[in-house]
């Protein structure tokens, strides 16, 4: 059974940065059939698209995030991270990691972790 | 950049269908993804690839695209389908994966 689990602080402060991890169990992240990614819901909001890779190491970010944005992998733990630097209050959001599938043209996301409440406060 | 048009809320009684909505210019070129969203719970797919269901996806979800408007049809509804429902597609010219701002969906 697939499964994803994030982790990491609940809290961090204006113009820090935010730091969170993907575990991963039932599948390899090094697999070439998914990419992986950060997606985020402020409360009462809509999901937003953070940012992927592919195992073979290409990235993608929100064109209204890049700037901000890292996502890493550690294949040893079968992890993968994300970085979120300068942070405001407008950062404030439950932050999910995906499973994302390529198909026919298009991309999808079939398996999500429980996600995990970041908050931007001082 | 894709800006996807939901409505922001549909109510429906029990038993009946429920159509929800999902438009943009021409979406009817791109493939279309639907996730379910119940209070607390991460979003679950329920459609890909504008009509193809998930393993185990109840067949009363549907999907459909054509022109400027995607459709989600959830047949014979359920108390147990009052969700918020988001469409997404994929934006080639930027990589960018787009969502729709969702559809809450009140079961009467």
């Amino acid at each position: 059974q697939v499964q994803l689990q994030e982790s990491g602080p609940g809290l961090v402060k204006p113009s820090q940065t935010l730091s969170l991890t993907c575990s991963v169990s039932g599948v390899s992240i090094s697999s070439g059939d998914y990419y992986w990614s950060w997606i985020r819901q402020p409360a009462g909001k809509g999901l937003e698209w953070i940012g992927r890779f592919y195992a073979s190491g290409s990235t993608s970010f929100n064109t209204s995030l890049k700037s901000r944005v890292t996502i890493s992998k550690d294949t040893s733990k079968n992890q993968f991270s994300l970085k979120l630097n300068s942070v405001t209050a407008a950062d404030t959001a439950v932050y999910y990691c995906v499973r994302g599938l390529p198909s026919r043209g298009s991309y999808y996301f079939d398996l999500w972790g429980q996600g995990i409440l970041v908050t931007v406060s001082s | 950049s894709y800006v996807l048009t939901q409505p922001p809320s549909v109510s429906v009684a029990p038993g009946k269908t429920a159509r929800l909505t999902c438009g943009e210019n021409n979406i009817g070129s791109k493939r279309v993804h639907w996730y379910q969203q119940k209070p607390g719970q991460a979003p679950v797919l329920v459609v890909y690839d504008d009509s193809d269901r998930p393993s185990g996806m109840s067949e009363r979800f549907s999907g459909s695209n054509s022109g400027n408007t995607a459709t989600l049809t959830i047949s014979r509804v359920e108390a147990g389908d009052e969700a918020d429902y988001y469409c997404q597609v994929w934006d080639k010219t930027n990589d960018d994966r787009v969502f729709g701002g969702g559809t809450k969906l009140t079961v009467l």
